[in-house]
């Protein structure tokens, strides 16, 4: 399976402002996705982040909103903009990942943000 | 579109007794399932899978699931439940979107298990 490490794990910020979440993985993947887990909710796909071209979004979300980059293979980043309370969160990255046959979606640990 | 049913949003059971956690899917094709749990304050861990082959399929800390075709469902099973096993689950299914292992998942709204000593 896939190590990934998320940063920060939690944080508290103030609304107006943006937070940048860092993702790592312990080896090179092609695809890395971006959830969303609201509060008591399930988790909601935000966007899908492929090296080397534009992140592709879900339905209703946009990328002024959250930006994405992916600048390799191990390493993407999510950036919450102009935050406001209703973005208070779990936002979790994820990946696939196979030793043999098909690939299998693990996630990271999640960064807690509550916006105030 | 894919989706999925938790009938279940919250059980309790007593430690060391069995636990059986609803699934169901919409899906027109042999669906990829998955169970995940979430652990308080943690991310989710992959309990178990099913791609294809056998539909009776083991996962970590002694989890099971089988995959019933014609009944759209996929429950999760443990024969004696543990402490630490209260958690969220999430049953999610896997929308075949091309290329070989290329899907899409969809998560169900997940099941609260309490456990009582």
């Amino acid at each position: 399976s896939a190590v990934i490490s998320q940063k920060p794990s939690r944080d508290i910020c103030q609304r107006g402002t943006s937070l940048t979440i860092q993702c790592q993985v312990d080896s090179q993947v092609t695809m890395m996705f971006w959830y969303r887990q609201q509060p008591g909710q399930s988790l909601t796909l935000i966007a899908t982040a492929n090296q080397g071209s534009e992140a592709t979004y879900e339905s209703g979300f946009v990328i002024d909103k959250f930006p994405i980059s992916r600048p390799n293979l191990t390493f993407s980043t999510l950036t919450v903009s102009n935050m406001s309370p209703e973005d208070s969160s779990i936002y979790l990255c994820s990946v696939k990942s196979s030793r043999t046959g098909k690939e299998t979606q693990y996630f990271g640990p999640g960064t807690r943000l509550l916006v105030l | 579109a894919q989706s999925v049913t938790q009938p279940d949003i919250h059980i309790t059971v007593s430690e060391g007794a069995s636990l059986e956690l609803r699934c169901n899917y919409s899906y027109g094709a042999t669906p990829y399932l998955f169970w995940y749990v979430q652990s308080p304050g943690q991310g989710l861990q992959l309990l178990l899978k099913y791609f294809s082959g056998d539909t009776l399929v083991q996962g970590i800390k002694g989890f099971e699931a089988e995959f019933k075709r014609s009944q759209s469902s996929f429950n999760l099973r443990k024969p004696s439940v543990h402490w630490s096993d209260a958690a969220e689950y999430f049953c999610a299914v896997g929308a075949d979107i091309g290329g070989g292992s290329n899907y899409k998942l969809t998560f169900g709204k997940g099941t609260l298990l309490t456990v009582n000593p």
